[in-house]
């Protein structure tokens, strides 16, 4: 699976949008991006994923470059809840194995 | 719903000591996966099983061993334990699609781990 790179810590005002940014330059054809997040003393949660196109759910948005070097997931109205680290994954969606390659993530801080 | 549920919360051993963790997965879910997180970085992979078999391991010693059960639920063993096996051990569970990108895992909230 391809590597990730993100800023260990990033601070983000209640209330405007957070722009998490991840690269993986390396990252090949069946690849896909997937972003979790941890909240302090939970396990990690799932927020969303993508291949090419832009994504959009419930909890976000992923924007992923054309060339697919590099994404950003996006929170349009960070809540002091969404303080957490952030992981963005690439990982191919082949076999059956569940492998999650997990880095160490963005420290997010949504301050008041 | 219940989610994934894991136990004990926190626990507390000693070097040499052996220690057995255990997680429910979701009702439905067929796979579990074991992850272990030392303080400060990401979640590591340990195990993932899939109807009672293992289906993918980490890069982790013999000492750790783990099974599942008819009820899918599973058992994550470490033996002979080490100071630097201390950390939060995470179990995740998942329906197990063949070839889906979209799957998604489901975390518990782990059991802390404290070898001292």
């Amino acid at each position: 699976d391809a590597k990730t790179t993100q800023p260990t810590s990033m601070d983000c005002a209640e209330g405007r949008a957070a722009n998490l940014p991840c690269n993986h330059s390396t990252i090949s054809g069946n690849e896909y991006v997937y972003w979790y997040r941890q909240i302090h003393s939970q396990g990690p949660q799932y927020i969303i994923h993508g291949l090419k196109n832009n994504e959009t759910n419930e909890m976000a948005s992923l924007i992923i470059t054309e060339d697919r070097k590099s994404s950003t997931l996006i929170l349009p109205h960070a809540t002091l809840r969404d303080t957490a680290v952030y992981y963005c994954i690439v990982r191919a969606s082949h076999g059956s194995a569940r492998q999650l390659t997990f880095g160490s993530g963005t420290q997010l801080t949504v301050l008041p | 719903d219940a989610g994934v549920t894991q136990s004990p919360t926190h626990l507390i051993k000693t070097r040499g000591q052996h220690v057995t963790l255990r997680c429910s997965p979701i009702s439905g879910h067929k796979s579990v996966s074991w992850y272990q997180q030392v303080l400060g970085q990401g979640p590591q992979f340990i195990f993932q099983y899939y109807e009672k078999e293992e289906r993918g391991r980490g890069n982790f010693p013999d000492r750790f061993s783990a099974r599942q059960f008819p009820n899918y639920s599973s058992e994550l063993n470490v033996n002979a334990l080490l100071l630097g096996d201390s950390a939060l051990y995470l179990c995740a569970s998942s329906l197990e699609v063949v070839r889906g990108p979209g799957e998604k895992l489901f975390f518990g909230s782990g059991t802390q781990l404290s070898v001292l």
